[in-house]
């Protein structure tokens, strides 16, 4: 069974950090791209980040460009979100999701809040 | 990007049918067939209902059915279900090679 299993969230102050990882299993890891989608409290969804199985295609949303990091370690089959710079906007559910058939996302973990505020 | 536009809300009665849509631009929607749809209940992750503009993943209700003309994508649900009232969010591929979301629709069974 697929399992992907986010942890890392809290509260955080704006401007601070703060680190995201994604514990998968259930599948071959290495195989697959992964992204971080995000939801804002009572919003819809907007994608982040997505990584390549090899790590050697990386993208980011324009809203976080410069500021967030999208890694992984497939001997941990984890991946990773480093969110530096952190604003009140970036407030939300985040959820580490598999990319799979045409471009669309087939498993996503439980999701882990980050709010930031003062 | 901007997010691709859907409905607020759409809403039906028990065994009607309802659709929703999804439009984008040439860059998105209908540059390429990777439209997806995802059904997310209050509280839970999105579950994927349709990939390839009309593909059900295995255990999708075949009630489910997608499809494109231009740059809108359509969902439509027959035999509308209690269980089915939820957020619906397309999503699709784009020219950037990035992916765009829907604003969402929340379906609600009369």
């Amino acid at each position: 069974e697929v399992q992907l299993v986010e942890s890392g969230g809290g509260l955080v102050k704006p401007g601070g950090s703060l680190r995201l990882s994604c514990a998968a299993s259930g599948f071959t890891f290495s195989s697959y791209s992964m992204n971080w989608v995000r939801q804002a409290p009572g919003k819809g969804l907007e994608w982040v980040s997505s990584i390549s199985s090899s790590s050697s295609y990386i993208y980011y949303a324009d809203s976080v460009k410069g500021r967030f990091t999208i890694s992984r370690d497939n001997a941990k089959n984890s991946l990773y979100l480093q969110m530096n710079s952190l604003r009140a906007e970036d407030t939300a559910v985040y959820y580490c999701a598999r990319l799979e058939l045409g471009f669309s996302f087939d498993y996503w973990g439980q999701g882990t809040l980050v709010t930031v505020s003062s | 990007q901007s997010a691709l536009t859907q409905p607020a809300s759409v809403s039906g009665s028990p065994g009607q049918s309802i659709t929703i849509s999804c439009t984008g631009t040439s860059s998105d929607v209908g540059g390429y067939n990777y439209v997806s749809w995802y059904q997310q209940h209050p509280g839970k992750a999105p579950k994927l209902m349709i990939y390839e503009v009309s593909n059900r993943p295995s255990g999708v209700s075949n009630r489910f059915s997608g499809s494109k003309s231009g740059n809108t994508a359509s969902l439509t649900i027959s035999g509308l279900q209690a269980e089915d009232e939820a957020d619906y969010y397309c999503s699709s591929y784009t020219s950037s090679s990035l992916y765009v979301f829907g604003t969402g629709t929340k379906v609600t069974v009369l």
